[in-house]
This record gives C-alpha cells, structure tokens and sequence, in this order.
C-alpha cells in the first residue's frame, strides 16, 4: 500500500519567489496536516485540512497558505520566500475520526531557500 | 513556557542500557498523549501512544501523569536500532483540529556497542 506522498523531494528557492508543495495522503484519509522542521527543532503544526475544509491553523504568517482537493489531496503554498524559511516541510494523513487517530508522516520536502 | 518541553540531550548509552525519557506539557486541556520516532533525515513515526494507565510495547514502557503534566518514555536493554530521535507529542484537541500534533524539539539517543 502507498503511504503518504510528497513532491518534489528537495527544491531549491531564491529569496522572494512562490513554492507550491504536494501532498497525496493514504487512501481513505481524509485529513491532511502540514508541519515545519527545522533542524533540531521537532515540526511545528502550519495546516490541517478535513473533507476539504480548514479545521487548524498555527502561527505562521499569511504568506502561508494550503488547500485541500475533492481526491484529499493537498498543496502548501508559501509566498514571498524568507531565508527563514529553509526546513523540512512534513504533510501526514489521518482517518481524522478522532483525537487519537494516528497520523502518518510523509518522507517531507526538504525546502532550501537561498 | 514552551508547550511541549522534553529533557535536554544527547543521551549516549551502551547497548543493554535502560534509558529514560521525560517530557511536560503545558495545557491542561490537552486530549492525547504519544511518542514518535524520527530517524535522521526521515519522518517520524508514531512509536506509541501513552494513557494515564501507562502501556507497554516489548522493551517501551510509556506512562502519562495527567496531575503533574508529565509524560514519560522507558527503553530497556537499548539495542544499537533504537538510536534515533525520540519526540514527545501531545494533541490539544479542540477548536476542530484533530490532527493538530504539538512537538517537544526531540531527544537523540545514541546507543553505543
């Protein structure tokens, strides 16, 4: 069975321009969350997306933006790109039934921005 | 005072070791407790959840003290396999977000033959 998926894999950004990041989680999940990391940090919570809707938001500036599609899919735009911004971008995928529900991680997009 | 704060590391140990991890949490309110594994440069994983009656896994023992906002994870006889990142993780809950996992910043844990 497919895990979670991200794409591209490694990008590399200059200061300024626009990233679009995919996700595409595990059949049957229908919430998608997505997280920063950077290193030696753990991920910080940006998005969760349920039934195409925005259920969480955490505190990242509105350069930051998500969507979710009818097939669960999901993008993560960042805007106006900050050096800052160099990290590990992690999407997971739940059933999203409950709190407890586990959430799998995809293998994350390493984002440099130069 | 940060969310979710987990002992500073690293922890070095020798195969066989018992090692223990701690962690504390801030909101009181928060719904669901678990503990991740992240090997370097891959994602976590979830390695178990943790319940005020505390659970065992094999050689994982984990124990969550909801009074003191304290949750705790045990490694006996550490094999050189469970040298990784051990993060402790803690849902809210609440405000429709489900999923919205909050990270301590990890522990790495090397263990030495």
């Amino acid at each position: 069975d497919a895990g979670v998926t991200q794409s591209p894999t490694h990008l590399i950004k200059t200061r300024g321009q626009h990233v679009t990041l995919r996700c595409s989680p595990i059949s049957g999940h229908k919430s998608v969350s997505w997280y920063q990391q950077v290193l030696g940090q753990g991920p910080q919570f940006i998005f969760q997306y349920y039934e195409k809707e925005e259920r969480g938001r955490g505190n990242f500036p509105d350069r930051f933006s998500a969507r979710q599609f009818p097939n669960y899919s999901s993008e993560l735009n960042v805007n106006a790109l900050l050096l800052g911004d160099s990290a590990l971008y992690l999407c997971a995928s739940s059933l999203g039934g409950g709190l407890e529900t586990e959430a799998f991680f995809g293998q994350g997009t390493r984002l440099t921005v130069v | 005072r940060k969310e979710v704060e987990q002992d500073p590391g690293p922890f070095n140990v020798p195969e066989g070791a018992t090692v223990a991890f701690n962690c504390t949490y801030s909101n009181s309110a928060s719904q669901s407790f678990f503990w991740y594994r992240q090997d370097c440069r891959k994602e976590p994983k979830l390695l178990m959840s943790v319940y005020s009656s505390g659970n065992e896994d094999g050689r994982f023992t984990a124990q969550l003290n909801r009074a003191s906002q304290y949750i705790s994870l045990l490694i006996r006889d550490s094999k050189l396999s469970d040298s990784a990142t051990y993060l402790c993780v803690v849902n809210p809950g609440g405000g429709g977000a489900n999923s919205k996992l909050t990270f301590g910043k990890g522990i790495t844990l090397s263990v030495r033959p």
